[in-house]
């Protein structure tokens, strides 16, 4: 039972238009979403976040919506460049019900390729 | 400026053989997390340690065993390899486990079993 979906595997974009990868969740504890960028051979490393009780967030190019009663997040780049290609993943946190601490949940992610 | 250093970066088993994989941080993050990744998946936790001397299990932790031996280190032991733990093996740090921060991750341990 996959709890953080994300649907496109791959996603083409010329330079210079927006990218929009898209995030959908089914578990409504989770109250912090992330979106982590990741080149081959090395560690994701953390883009933006977003907290549940906000639907907006923004840091330069990257953009993060998350629409609650949908259960649904995406990420917007503006403009988009070819250095941007890389795998983007979702993940999603909660608290864990034993031990109190937060958790993430990954999806799958979505291979963006921005051509020049 | 290292972050989350692993090691090895890659090792190759026989079906059977024991093996650890090593990280450690120098960010001074209290909680640590072993994570995989298989072709076409998501990461999923395997083991996590919220602090120094406590580790707890994750989604995935069959096959595995973890030791964090400081605040800085967190291994990962595979008794007896199995080609189904063949994989791509993340370690991540974060500083409070207690509240919603981003997790940091080291560059990964590419492990074929044969």
């Amino acid at each position: 039972d996959q709890q953080v979906k994300q649907n496109s595997p791959s996603l083409s974009v010329q330079e210079g238009r927006i990218s929009i990868l898209n995030c959908d969740y089914t578990n409504s504890m989770f109250d912090y979403f992330l979106w982590y960028k990741k080149y081959p051979a090395e560690g994701p490393t953390f883009l933006i976040s977003i907290s549940s009780i906000k639907d907006k967030n923004e840091d330069g190019r990257f953009t993060v919506f998350l629409n609650k009663s949908a259960k649904h997040l995406s990420l917007h780049i503006v403009p988009s460049q070819p250095g941007d290609s890389a795998v983007y993943f979702c993940a999603a946190s909660a608290r864990h019900s034993g031990a109190g601490s937060y958790q993430l949940t990954f999806g799958k992610g979505t291979k963006l390729s921005v051509i020049p | 400026n290292a972050g989350v250093t692993q090691t090895p970066k890659f090792q190759v088993l026989k079906t059977g053989q024991s093996m650890t994989l090593q990280c450690a941080q120098d960010m001074n993050h209290n909680s640590m997390y072993w994570y995989r990744q298989d072709p076409g998946m998501g990461l999923r936790l395997i083991y996590y340690s919220a602090s120094e001397g406590t580790t707890d299990k994750g989604e995935v932790p069959n096959g595995y065993n973890v030791s964090r031996l400081n605040k800085r280190e967190f291994s990962l032991r595979l008794e007896s390899a199995a080609p189904s733990q063949t994989s791509v093996y993340f370690c991540a740090s974060s500083r409070d486990p207690y509240s919603n921060q981003p997790q940091h991750f080291g560059d990964g341990t590419r492990l074929s079993i044969l």
